[in-house]
Parts: C-alpha cells; sequence; structure tokens
C-alpha cells in the first residue's frame, strides 16, 4: 500500500509570492491534516480537511488556506509569503473514524520543505 | 504559550541501556497522548499512545507513563538500540485536535 506523497520535495520562493503544496493520501483514508514544523516549535497544526470539508484549523493567518476534493487529495496555499513561513510542511492522512486524529493513527508524508528568500 | 513542552532537546545514551524520554503539558483537558518518531527526511511515525485513563501503556520495547497529577509523561525504550536514533514528539490531544511538543533527539551510542 502506497503511503502519503507529498509533492513537491522541495521548493524555493521570494517574499510576497504565493505557493501551492500537494498532498496524496493513503488509498482509503478520508482525513487529511497539515502541520507547519519550524526549530523548536514542533509540529503546529495547521488544518484539517474530512470529506472535502474543513473539520478543524489552528491558528494560522487567513494566508494559509487548504482544500480537498473528492478524491482525498489536498492542497495547502500559501499567499503573499514572509520569510517566517520556511519550514517543513508536513501532511498527515487517517481514515477519519470518529472525531478525528486524536483518535485514528495518523501517518505523515516526507514534507515539502520550503525556503522563502 | 507553549501547551506541550519536552525540555530536553537532545539525549544520548549507550545501546542496550534504558532511554527515558519526558513531556510536560499545561492543559488539564488534553485526554489523550501520542509519541511519534522521526527520521531525518521522513515524516514521523506514530509510535505508542495512552489514554487519560490509563497510567501505562507497552509496547514490545516501548512503554509510556502518565503521571496526571503533575501533567507530565515519559516515554521508556529498554533496551535502546542505534536504530532507535530519531527525533521523538510528544503529542496531547483534547479530542479533536493534537499539540505536538518541540521534539528531543536521541542518540543511541553502540
Amino acid at each position: 500500500k502506497a503511503g502519503v506523497t507529498q509533492t513537491p520535495r522541495y521548493l524555493i520562493k521570494t517574499r510576497g509570492q504565493q505557493v501551492t503544496l500537494s498532498c496524496s493520501p493513503i488509498s482509503g483514508h478520508r482525513s487529511v491534516s497539515w502541520y507547519q514544523q519550524t526549530p523548536g516549535q514542533g509540529l503546529q497544526f495547521l488544518f484539517e480537511y474530512f470529506s472535502e470539508t474543513q473539520r478543524n484549523k489552528g491558528n494560522f493567518p487567513g494566508r494559509f488556506s487548504g482544500r480537498q476534493f473528492s478524491n482525498s487529495r489536498s492542497e495547502m496555499n500559501v499567499s503573499t509569503l514572509e520569510l517566517g513561513d520556511s519550514a517543513l510542511y508536513l501532511c498527515a492522512s487517517s481514515l477519519g473514524i470518529g472525531a478525528g486524529p486524536p483518535r485514528d493513527t495518523q501517518y505523515f508524508g516526507p514534507g515539502t520543505r520550503l525556503t522563502v528568500l | 504559550d507553549q501547551q506541550v513542552k519536552q525540555n530536553s532537546p537532545s539525549l544520548s545514551v549507550q545501546e542496550g541501556r534504558i532511554s527515558i524520554l519526558n513531556c510536560d503539558y499545561t492543559n488539564s483537558m488534553f485526554d489523550y497522548f501520542l509519541w511519534y518518531k522521526k527520521y531525518p527526511a521522513e515524516g514521523p511515525t506514530f509510535l505508542i499512545s495512552i489514554s487519560s485513563i490509563k497510567d501505562k501503556n507497552e509496547d514490545g520495547r516501548f512503554t509510556v507513563f502518565l503521571n496526571k497529577s503533575a501533567k507530565h509523561l515519559s516515554l521508556h525504550i529498554v533496551p535502546s538500540q542505534p536504530g532507535d536514533s530519531a527525533v521523538y514528539f510528544c503529542a496531547a490531544s483534547n479530542y479533536d485536535k493534537v499539540i505536538f511538543g518541540p521534539g528531543t533527539s536521541l542518540s543511541v551510542i553502540p
């Protein structure tokens, strides 16, 4: 069974640009969550999508948005990039049974390393 | 304001000895706790979890202990192996959201 895939793996952008990251969950998984990882900050929760609907949202500005398609693939968009957006962006998928990821083991992709210059 | 803290950024242990990774949380509403392991260039992988109704959960070489009154949990790895060298993230949830700690980098020395 193929794991969670994320594209691209590496990305370099300049301030003010926008970026779209893609995540393909494990087949059969309906929940996709996005996290931002920066040194010393752990994994910061961005949002979770289930059946094309945003079910949970973290404390990030509106420049961060996402969506989920009918095949459960998800995209994350960051507009007007800032230097502080440089991070590893991780996507995690789960079956989505129950109330959400805490009760439902998440499987992470390898991440997209975004560098903003 | 970090709700989940892992105060040791790094830890070194000899192969065969016990590794103890610690985690503290501030929100008493958290009722489910997880540990993830992350190798470089890979995403985190789920390791073990514990519900707040328990104080211990064991899976092979890995045991998680929960002390609710102290808002503290720990992960014990016995015996430690070189392949356990990775970053370990503690996470806490209040049913619909997961909060991760900053991680502890474990090095197991052969």
